[in-house]
């Protein structure tokens, strides 16, 4: 259904790495950047990481992004309670002419 | 600070139309781009259109060719999304995004709205 493929939930305990894989297609992810976004509880989405790997001001390096091919990763490493959020993948899709997200990711800190 | 304020959702019948307004402040909307991203409740987000910072150029989203449609008015700093015979599948949250970055390219959206309710029901 959704363009960007993401498994719908991960879970780490704290301190732990975790990582969260985004699949797409030579049209999206193979010839786009792919950016992440975190959605806390409630609240709406913010940018996490863009093109592929940088931060914006303010975004801990706990956090970094990688990509191989058509797929793109997000890895979050000492894991904190309070990264306990839905995190999605998005790129530009040159068949459709849009932007398309993945599914989302719930990350449960355990 | 960077602020965009979305309004004009509501409940709303089938068929009905809807405008949906989005007000910046904190900084040079018409050096922006900006994106409509809408997310049903419970769901994941799904990017419903773009224009760019000079409003020649706009792209919707597949699912909502033809009904909506996206404008700017740089002189009110405003964003709005005009949308037409609405459907029970377009009740959702929409939130207004801008981003740097050309059309045509990934869009950074690093700064977003707290989003507008939309309900269609009878």
């Amino acid at each position: 259904q959704f363009a960007l493929t993401q498994p719908p939930a991960a879970s780490g305990t704290p301190g732990q790495r975790v990582t969260i894989s985004c699949s797409g297609s030579s049209s999206n992810i193979g010839s786009n950047n792919v950016n992440w976004f975190q959605q806390l509880p409630g609240t709406a989405p913010q940018l996490l990481i863009y093109s592929y790997d940088q931060r914006p001001s303010g975004v801990p390096d706990r956090f970094s992004g990688s990509k191989s091919g058509t797929s793109a990763s997000l890895a979050i490493s000492g894991l904190q309670s309070g990264d306990e959020a839905d995190y999605y993948c998005a790129a530009w899709d040159d068949s459709v002419n849009g932007v398309v997200f993945g599914g989302g990711t719930k990350l449960t800190v355990l | 600070q960077v602020q965009l304020v979305e309004s004009g959702g509501g409940v709303v019948q089938p068929g009905k139309s809807l405008r949906l307004s989005c007000a910046a402040s904190g900084f040079t909307f018409s050096g922006y781009a900006m994106h409509w991203v809408r997310q049903a409740p419970g769901k994941g987000l799904e990017w419903v259109a773009l224009i760019s910072y000079d409003g020649s150029i706009k792209y919707h989203a597949e699912s909502v060719k033809g009904r909506f449609s996206i404008s700017r008015d740089n002189s009110k700093s405003t964003l709005h999304l005009q949308i037409n015979s609405l459907r029970a599948e377009d009740t959702a949250v929409y939130h207004c995004a801008r981003s740097l970055t050309v059309p045509g390219t990934t869009p950074h959206l690093d700064s977003w709205g707290q989003g507008t309710l939309v309900t269609v029901s009878s």
